[in-house]
């Protein structure tokens, strides 16, 4: 696509479920970013991929949350049973390459915990 | 570990006008990038402006440019000749230059920016 593509644009989810989060980057685009943005907050990284595996997991902040990317395209961010305070802005970004290289958000996924 | 920091929550010029925004950083890296970001209220974050830290020279994209002071660790952003179309969040990001197994930015915690007719 034109853009890196995020679905749902907004998601509401009740406490403890699971939810899916999709990542669509730019074609050819090799490196794929999470990133999650709270309210009122700068964007904090949450995971890096070059290709399908995950380069740079730092960032997750507890084994409820996971991703993966199984064919170097389409990414998708898992989390388990969720809580209120993971509700934010979740967004990817892609670029071409490792180093020296734009990166390109997509417009995120709004989480909702209620 | 490298931290950014924006004092300036918010702030607000009249259009035509100038408007400056303040970042600082903290690193103990000699080579690196910074960027400012600009998000609309479509969430999409959208690069404004690129400085690589070896380069003296302040970089300039038709009327944003920034005053790059690495001795100090600043990064400001300056906006000229401003328009209603400016009005976003921006924010300022770090990134290092040989990322290693990572890439990742680094971000500050925003600047909202509202213009006035």
């Amino acid at each position: 696509g034109a853009g890196v593509s995020q679905t749902p644009s907004n998601k509401v989810t009740e406490k403890g479920k699971y939810v899916e989060l999709r990542c669509d980057p730019i074609s050819g685009h090799t490196a794929l970013y999470w990133y999650r943005q709270s309210l009122g907050q700068g964007p904090e990284f949450l995971i890096y991929f070059q290709g399908t595996g995950a380069a740079d997991d730092s960032g997750l902040p507890n084994d409820r949350f996971f991703a993966v990317r199984p064919e170097g395209s389409v990414s998708t961010l898992k989390i388990q049973r969720t809580e209120r305070g993971d509700s934010a802005v979740y967004l990817c970004a892609s670029s071409k390459g490792r180093t020296n290289t734009e990166a390109f958000f997509g417009q995120g996924t709004r989480l909702t915990v209620v | 570990a490298q931290t950014v920091t924006q004092s300036q929550p918010e702030m607000s010029v009249q259009e035509a006008e100038t408007v400056t925004l303040s970042c600082t950083y903290d690193t103990s890296e000699s080579d690196y990038y910074l960027f400012w970001y600009k998000q609309p209220p479509s969430r999409q974050m959208i690069l404004v402006i690129r400085q690589e830290a070896y380069k003296q020279q302040n970089a300039t994209e038709n009327r944003f440019s920034v005053n790059f002071q690495k001795a100090a660790k600043s990064f400001s952003l300056k906006i000229s000749d401003s328009q209603l179309g400016d009005a976003a969040m921006y924010f300022c990001a770090y990134r290092t230059l040989y990322g290693g197994a990572t890439n990742k930015l680094i971000f500050g915690t925003g600047t909202l920016l509202a213009v006035q007719p």
